[in-house]
């Protein structure tokens, strides 16, 4: 069975600060999501990496990913109060249908 | 916006009683997945819809099921409502790697 565990599950953060939240699961997978969820709101997708090695960055994110060690990273630049938000990994169980499963997320507070 | 709509958007029912959640996908995506999220956890898979045919199923009982329409739109079908059913029930459209979720219905059984 398909584990997605991520760390740490609450990351409370000054503005301006660097931090990395860490999702590694436990059968092999070459598709890693990462989606943002504000409070009652649904998922936003932010990234998609699909092979070994792949990195994407948008603003102040930066994902990678590695298949040999069932890692991804997101990684956080300068953080700013809009980052504020729960962060959630997801690796497809089917390799190519969508099938996702979530690790548990990270809540991320950024204070001005 | 993702361009997948589903409703309604709240909803509250008794235990014991059935529901309906409806899916509205993608234009093109004929792929559709249904999640449950319970209040501060991440979305669990209950099953997928491929071209009208069930295409996986995570771990949940038989009175979760579904349907999808000739033009891919979607429904989730849950009988006999528990207390522990009350969540955010996202769908989520697809057509290659991406998947794009709708805004969620949240179901509250009492």
């Amino acid at each position: 069975e398909l584990k997605v565990e991520q760390n740490p599950l609450f990351l409370s953060m000054q503005e301006g600060k660097n931090y990395t939240i860490y999702c590694n699961y436990s059968t092999t997978s070459d598709r890693l999501y990462w989606y943002r969820q504000d409070p009652g709101k649904s998922l936003e997708s932010l990234f998609v990496l699909l092979s070994n090695g792949a990195v994407k960055q948008e603003g102040r994110l930066m994902a990678s990913l590695d298949t040999k060690a069932r890692l991804s990273t997101l990684h956080i630049t300068a953080a700013v109060h809009d980052l504020s938000a729960t962060y959630f990994c997801a690796v497809d169980m089917s390799g190519y249908g969508n099938k996702l499963v979530f690790g548990a997320g990270t809540i991320l507070r950024v204070k001005s | 916006e993702t361009g997948v709509t589903q409703s309604p958007t709240h909803l509250i029912k008794t235990r014991g009683q059935q529901v309906t959640l409806r899916c509205s996908s993608q234009s093109g995506h004929n792929t559709v997945s249904w999640y449950q999220q319970a209040l501060g956890q991440g979305p669990q898979f209950i099953f997928q819809y491929y071209r009208e045919e069930e295409n996986g199923r995570g771990n949940f009982p038989p009175r979760f099921s579904g349907l999808q329409f000739p033009n891919y739109s979607s429904e989730l079908n849950v009988n006999a409502l528990e207390l522990d059913d009350s969540a955010l029930y996202l769908c989520a459209s697809s057509l290659g790697p991406w998947a794009f979720f709708g805004q969620g219905t949240r179901l509250t059984v009492v």
